[in-house]
């Protein structure tokens, strides 16, 4: 079954610290991955995705996440955390289905980012 | 920033009613989609729609469920007679092209959170 895993709740960063939030997947064939974000009484904002090309994809407000096939990971990462960064990142990946129609987003359980000053 | 914007934020409804929730997607965008978020819980997919039809569905989308395009602009979904588990929080999306494709992902309005008493 194709399925999306963040085994953290909640991640604590203090401010200026470099963050990662982790993220595994399961799926048949080359995956499609993406991180979300969700700010309070906001919807979710995409952040980046991974199709194919370079393991390292940059996306916006400076994070970046690391495909790394041989670990079935896409942990999203930030060199220095901000205060407003704190949110709710959920990693999700793009259903593969037969028949050529277009799959649906699988979303892992959400992680809540918390950056103290 | 274009935007997905959804109505109400919050309706509370009796079990047994219908209800209708509201979503106006962004102008250029062909492919939408309704996701739910039992809270607590993943966020999941519900349906996909493309050139007046739907696309793709999930198991939870049940007769109960329904989605229009009745104009231009909107698209609902309708939930034919409410039970206490329909209680979620119920976001629209909409993309320019299918999941994955395209310069960014599907962007998704800030939800509706659907409480049935």
């Amino acid at each position: 079954a194709q399925s999306v895993a963040q085994p953290e709740d909640q991640v604590n960063v203090a401010e200026g610290n470099p963050l990662t939030v982790k993220c595994t997947y399961s799926v048949s064939g080359n995956p499609y991955l993406f991180w979300y974000v969700q700010y309070p009484n906001r919807g979710l904002q995409f952040l980046l995705k991974y199709i194919t090309g370079d393991n390292l994809v940059k996306g916006s407000y400076g994070f970046e996440a690391e495909f790394n096939k041989s670990q079935t990971s896409f942990h999203l990462k930030k060199p220095s955390a901000l205060v407003s960064d704190s949110a709710l990142y959920f990693c999700a990946v793009r259903a593969m289905n037969y028949g050529g129609s277009q799959g649906n987003l699988i979303f892992g359980k959400g992680t809540k980012l918390s950056v103290k000053p | 920033e274009p935007e997905v914007t959804q109505t109400p934020s919050h309706q509370v409804t009796q079990m047994g009613q219908e209800v209708i929730l509201r979503c106006v997607p962004i102008s250029n965008h062909l492919y939408f989609y309704w996701y739910r978020q039992i809270l607590g819980q993943k966020v999941e997919f519900l349906v996909s729609f493309y050139n007046n039809e739907i696309s793709e569905k999930s198991e939870i989308f049940d007769d109960q469920f329904s989605v229009e395009r009745p104009d231009g602009s909107n698209f609902t979904l309708k939930i034919r007679s409410t039970k206490l588990e329909d209680s979620a929080m119920y976001f629209c999306a909409s993309s320019e092209t299918g999941q994955g494709v395209g310069r960014t992902g599907a962007f998704f309005g800030q939800g509706t959170r659907l409480t049935v008493v």
